[in-house]
């Protein structure tokens, strides 16, 4: 199993609203992203994780929630989002330690979120 | 200020012609250099990637070429196809930082013209 699985692929939620975004991989990578990615623009980092700990948060406003449960799994809670946070979502994941023979990241195909 | 700079927005290329895709960073400490191409609302799709102990790789119609003396890389596509049009993005990071991210340019928006 080579893929980064992330679901749902659409949401559409409230500013009220409490969400869930799901990310899952099988390649025994140990360091598991959040990255976040507006129209015309580069995907920008919000969280990485590194054996199932939170080791980089970029500054993400607390209304993004991640959550590592286990090495293959990783989530990003959402609540009391604004429309501005309407972005494709996207998960990846890599080996912790990047060595010659063996660098790489693998991203899922993303979830396309909006707020109303 | 930016690390990672892919000064053309677009680049417009015949079918069957070859395509070059140019990305210069600043950061003479990144190691591994990585290319994606991205469909709109999909994610980033791995193409080749490159580690600073090599100057060129290459996998099939794509080449990747790496100065590390002028902090430059090219992706090479020959020749091109039109299912290559699509948005390419330049991505570097740090060894044993693969768990710091990834660091993307702007992206190119390549169009293959028929």
């Amino acid at each position: 199993d080579t893929e980064v699985t992330q679901t749902p692929k659409h949401l559409v939620m409230g500013m009220t609203n409490k969400k869930s975004l799901k990310c899952e991989q099988h390649m025994g990578h140990r360091a598991m992203y959040w990255y976040k990615q507006k129209a015309k623009k580069p995907p920008e980092l919000m969280f990485v994780y590194s054996y199932e700990k939170l080791s980089i948060n970029e500054s993400v406003p607390s209304r993004f929630s991640p959550e590592c449960p286990n090495s293959s799994l990783l989530n990003l809670h959402l609540h009391a989002l604004q429309p501005e946070d309407s972005a494709l979502y996207l998960c990846a994941s890599s080996q912790v330690e990047f060595g010659v023979a063996n660098y790489g990241y693998t991203f899922g195909s993303g979830t396309r979120l909006t707020v109303v | 200020d930016q690390q990672v700079k892919q000064n053309s927005p677009s680049l417009s290329v015949q079918e069957g012609r070859i395509s070059i895709l140019n990305c210069d960073y600043t950061n003479s400490m990144f190691d591994y250099f990585l290319w994606y191409k991205k469909y709109p609302a999909e994610g980033p799709t791995f193409l080749i990637s490159i580690s600073s102990i090599k100057d060129k790789n290459e996998d099939g119609r794509f080449t990747v070429f790496l100065n590390k003396s002028a902090k430059h890389l090219s992706l090479h596509i020959v020749p091109s196809q039109p299912g290559d049009s699509a948005v390419y993005f330049c991505a570097v990071t740090q060894e044993g930082g693969g768990a710091d991210g990834l660091t993307f340019g702007k992206g190119t928006h390549l169009i293959i013209q028929p």
